[in-house]
């Protein structure tokens, strides 16, 4: 499987700091998708964002950004400004194939964010 | 339903034991996915089902676990003769077409085999 990789494992920041999560990915396909996700402490896994291989535009959405760097095989997640309720894990994964071709998700170990007011 | 809906939530067999998990995907959604989640981990895929159709088992960890979606929506999975290295989180998950890995999760099924 092609991996991912968060290194940073817990994250505890202050209420109002902004905080990067850092991602790193293996792949050999020259298309696929990447994505973030958020597990807070109801368990269930919530859609943050998908991004094709093609665009390396970065994106913001409100108080969230992504970076992503095709040359460092690399798609970091900044929270500016963080908030009580952003306090949850984290995970970054990609397609497990070519878009077209893979739907299913390889997940990083993600990084675990404790925001305290 | 409003989202993907798991059962049961919790579930404790003893090792030797069959289980079924349940999942109610979003209504339309034609991909459905299962997902094991060890603890402090990150989910592994196990399956995939395009409407019916099982497209991909290379996730599942052995011949003991098996899963099934007979008419596109509701799928089971199952697992004979637990041993406890199956403890984990059992995740389910939607999407529709052409939303490739922007699914819906379920809050899961946290079975623990003692």
């Amino acid at each position: 499987a092609q991996k991912v990789t968060q290194a940073q494992t817990e994250i505890s920041v202050v209420e109002k700091e902004d905080v990067t999560l850092d991602c790193v990915y293996e792949t050999r396909d020259t298309t696929y998708y990447l994505f973030w996700y958020k597990q807070p402490p109801s368990g269930e896994l919530v859609f943050l964002i998908r991004r094709n291989s093609f665009d390396e535009q970065n994106e913001i959405s409100g108080r969230y950004s992504w970076n992503f760097q095709k040359s460092t095989s690399s798609f970091n997640f900044t929270i500016t400004a963080s908030q009580v309720v952003d306090s949850a894990v984290y995970f970054c994964a990609r397609s497990t194939g070519a878009i077209g071709s893979g739907y299913a998700l390889n997940f990083g170990k993600g990084t675990s964010l404790l925001v305290t007011p | 339903g409003a989202g993907v809906s798991q059962s049961p939530r919790y579930k404790v067999a003893k090792r030797g034991q069959d289980v079924a998990l349940r999942c109610d995907p979003i209504s339309g959604h034609v991909s459905l996915f299962w997902y094991q989640q060890a603890l402090g981990q990150g989910p592994e895929f196990l399956t995939y089902f395009q409407n019916e159709a099982q497209l991909d088992k290379s996730g599942l960890p052995s011949d003991r676990f098996f899963a099934e979606r007979p008419e596109g929506s509701v799928s089971t999975l199952k697992i004979q003769r637990t041993q406890q290295e199956d403890s984990a989180v059992y995740l389910c998950a939607s999407s529709a077409r052409d939303r490739d890995g922007e699914a819906f999760f379920g809050q899961g099924t946290r079975l623990t085999v003692v």
